[in-house]
């Protein structure tokens, strides 16, 4: 059963270019998280994502938008990249009929910005 | 004030050692309350998840929460080196909504 995947593994950028980052759930999964984790701090919440709509969204700004497709899987779009944008991203997956929503991490996505 | 606080340690302790680890939170809309584990450069593993107050054991992990004074916590019994990771809590609201809130993680390193 594979776990959650994400693409690319690393990605350096330049200050003012755009990133697109990608994300496939767990099997059997509908939802999915995308959360940016700073070095030495925990994962900070962007948004989640559900039948395909944006349905909660954290502090971040305009430049952060997502995307999530007929097959569950997701996008994490970032414009106007700044040196703060230097972070790991993780993308998390769950099944809403459940009760717990547990949500499991994929590996993430290395991103530095320059 | 953070709505999740967690000492980043660092935390050294012997192989065999009882680990203790703990969160305080402020919000007490927050009823589902989880510990992962991150090695370094990897995403966050999902290790216990617990409903409401009370205990939850899973091998040598035991999970505490205790909603009257908003503290949880996670023991490690006869840790090993290979236990050597950063340890996150996290914690959501009751709604389906599922947005975690994090700490910002203990470092902890079990030498042989």
């Amino acid at each position: 059963d594979a776990g959650v995947t994400q693409s690319p593994t690393h990605l350096i950028k330049t200050r003012g270019q755009q990133v697109t980052l990608r994300c496939s759930p767990k099997s059997g999964h509908d939802t999915v998280s995308w959360y940016q984790q700073a070095l030495g701090q925990g994962p900070q919440f962007i948004f989640q994502y559900y039948e395909e709509e944006e349905r909660q969204r954290g502090n971040f700004p305009d430049r952060f938008s997502g995307h999530q497709f007929p097959n569950y899987s997701s996008e994490l779009n970032v414009n106007a990249l700044l040196l703060g944008d230097s972070a790991l991203y993780l993308c998390a997956s769950s099944l809403e009929i459940t009760a717990g929503n547990e949500q499991f991490f994929g590996p993430g996505t290395r991103l530095t910005v320059l | 004030q953070k709505e999740v606080e967690q000492d980043p340690g660092p935390l050294s302790v012997p192989e065999g050692a009882i680990v203790s680890l703990n969160c305080t939170y402020s919000n007490s809309a927050f009823q589902y309350f989880m510990w992962y584990r991150q090695y370094s450069r990897k995403g966050p593993e999902l290790l216990m998840y617990t409903y409401s107050s009370g205990n939850k054991e899973d091998g040598r992990f035991t999970a505490q929460v205790d909603k009257s004074s908003k503290y949880i916590s996670l023991f490690i019994r006869d840790s090993q080196p290979s236990d050597s990771a950063t340890y996150l809590c996290a914690m959501r609201r009751g709604s389906t909504l599922g947005r975690l809130y994090f700490g910002r993680g203990t470092q902890l390193t079990v030498w042989p």
